[in-house]
């Protein structure tokens, strides 16, 4: 049983250009969760989308910055016009279904650079 | 929304020492894992606990969901320990999943 996949793992953009980040979840799994993780910092909450629906995008910036999870293929989160600070380590995370039994299991991450 | 505290910020042990690192919430929570961020920065998962104690090899982790903390046990450190271990929680009060992570504790074995 595959485990959540992410790729790119690296990526490196010039300021101005675009950034698709794509993540399979695990089999089973329709919970999907994007977390930024800064240099030297903890993980920031950015987006909660199951199959077709984003549920909570309260930790997204509100401009550049865009993620879908459609009915088929992976969940892709989308940075326009990519500045410096958006460097960072983007990790996804699955988890199967409810609540009571919502074990995350994450990726192992896609670092974006911006030159 | 939920605040999730951990602490030591920062923690160094002589390899072989045991430590124990801590998670305060602030509120109810149906959900709580344990993860070891490793130096090469891959999220592990430790412990799935929303109550109780478990145990996996030298570590253990407990949490008392009616005091709104856990605890992560640590026997018998190894340089492998390594790395920044962050607790996740899921609030009860909320209509959907949203996992809110505490800002970690650092962790250096050193030999």
């Amino acid at each position: 049983n595959a485990g959540v996949m992410q790729n790119p793992r690296h990526l490196v953009r010039r300021r101005g250009q675009e950034a698709r980040l794509r993540c399979s979840p695990m089999k089973g799994h329709s919970h999907v969760y994007w977390y930024r993780q800064l240099p030297e910092e903890g993980l920031k909450f950015m987006v909660y989308l199951q199959k077709e629906n984003i549920i909570d995008e309260s930790g997204m910036p509100k401009e550049r910055f865009s993620a879908e999870f459609p009915k088929e293929g992976p969940s892709i989160l989308r940075i326009q016009q990519v500045v410096r600070g958006d460097s960072a380590a983007y990790f996804c995370a699955s988890s199967p279904n409810s609540r009571d039994t919502g074990e995350l299991f994450f990726g192992e991450g896609s670092r974006l650079t911006v030159l | 929304g939920i605040q999730v505290e951990q602490s030591p910020p920062d923690l160094i042990l002589q390899e072989g020492a045991n430590s124990t690192l801590r998670c305060n919430f602030s509120d109810s929570v149906n959900n709580l894992q344990w993860f070891h961020q490793n130096p090469w920065g891959q999220l592990i998962n430790l412990f799935y606990i929303p109550s109780g104690t478990k145990q996996n090899g030298r570590l253990s982790a407990t949490t008392v969901a009616t005091e709104r903390y856990s605890l992560l046990y640590i026997s018998s450190s190894q340089t492998t320990d390594s790395g920044v271990y962050f607790c996740a929680v899921v609030a009860s009060k909320t209509s959907y999943d949203k996992v809110i992570f505490g800002p970690g504790t650092s962790l250096s074995v050193i030999p």
